[in-house]
């Protein structure tokens, strides 16, 4: 039972590269979230997938694309890197209920130049 | 819209001393409280959370936090604070509607001396 998995742990891009960040969990969660952490500014809600086949826009999502390949997978496109972008990603899942906790991932370091 | 106030940035205390970290929430309803804590360069990890019954709630490694409605907050304590408590920690606040939508604070970075 690994929990939340994310690939890569650490990148380093140019600007105007893009990347896929992968995230997958094994507790059969209906919900996923894509986190950035940046200091002073907590976690922001970059998007979320309530379901298997459903997303929607978080708190940032400019810049960003997702896709919910199956109930495990959720990824994280940037298709033109910019600095802005610099920041430490989390990916998290949980039941639908405001109650339960939200089960994290160990984070990707991406850094854009 | 649901918010979380963490008013100090940066906390130091000698080990063994006695923990408060301070939050503050706005939110209209009943609203479901968590505590979660991240270790240096490690994915947050939930701590204790409330969303009814005893207001004083506990979770894991000695911490314990009050919820007080009149104050709007959701302290987070520990008596006798260890070197291994040294993280940041986030409080947060959450709902129901479809999904689990959670507001984080900004967090609390943790120092504690010998």
């Amino acid at each position: 039972n690994a929990g939340v998995t994310q690939t890569p742990k650490f990148q380093v891009l140019k600007t105007g590269q893009s990347m896929t960040l992968q995230c997958a969990q094994d507790m059969n969660h209906n919900s996923m979230y894509w986190y950035r952490q940046d200091p002073g500014m907590g976690l922001r809600l970059i998007y979320y997938s309530a379901s298997e086949g459903t997303t929607d826009k978080g708190e940032v999502p400019n810049g960003y694309n997702v896709s919910r390949l199956n109930k495990r997978e959720f990824s994280l496109r940037l298709e033109s890197a910019a600095p802005s972008q610099t920041s430490v990603y989390f990916c998290a899942s949980s039941t639908n209920r405001g109650t339960d906790t939200q089960y994290f991932g160990p984070g990707t370091r991406l850094t854009v130049l | 819209a649901q918010s979380v106030t963490q008013p100090d940035i940066h906390i130091t205390v000698s080990e063994g001393a006695s923990l408060e970290l301070r939050c503050n929430y706005s939110y209209g309803a009943t609203p479901y409280l968590f505590w979660y804590v991240q270790s240096p360069g490690q994915g947050l990890q939930l701590l204790l959370k409330y969303f009814s019954g005893d207001t004083l709630v506990q979770g894991i490694k000695g911490f314990e936090a009050e919820f007080k409605r009149s104050q709007s907050s959701f302290n987070l304590r520990k008596p006798s604070v260890h070197w291994s408590d040294a993280a940041e920690y986030f409080c947060a606040v959450g709902r129901d509607g479809g999904y689990q939508k959670v507001t984080f604070g900004t967090g609390t970075k943790l120092q504690v001396i010998p």
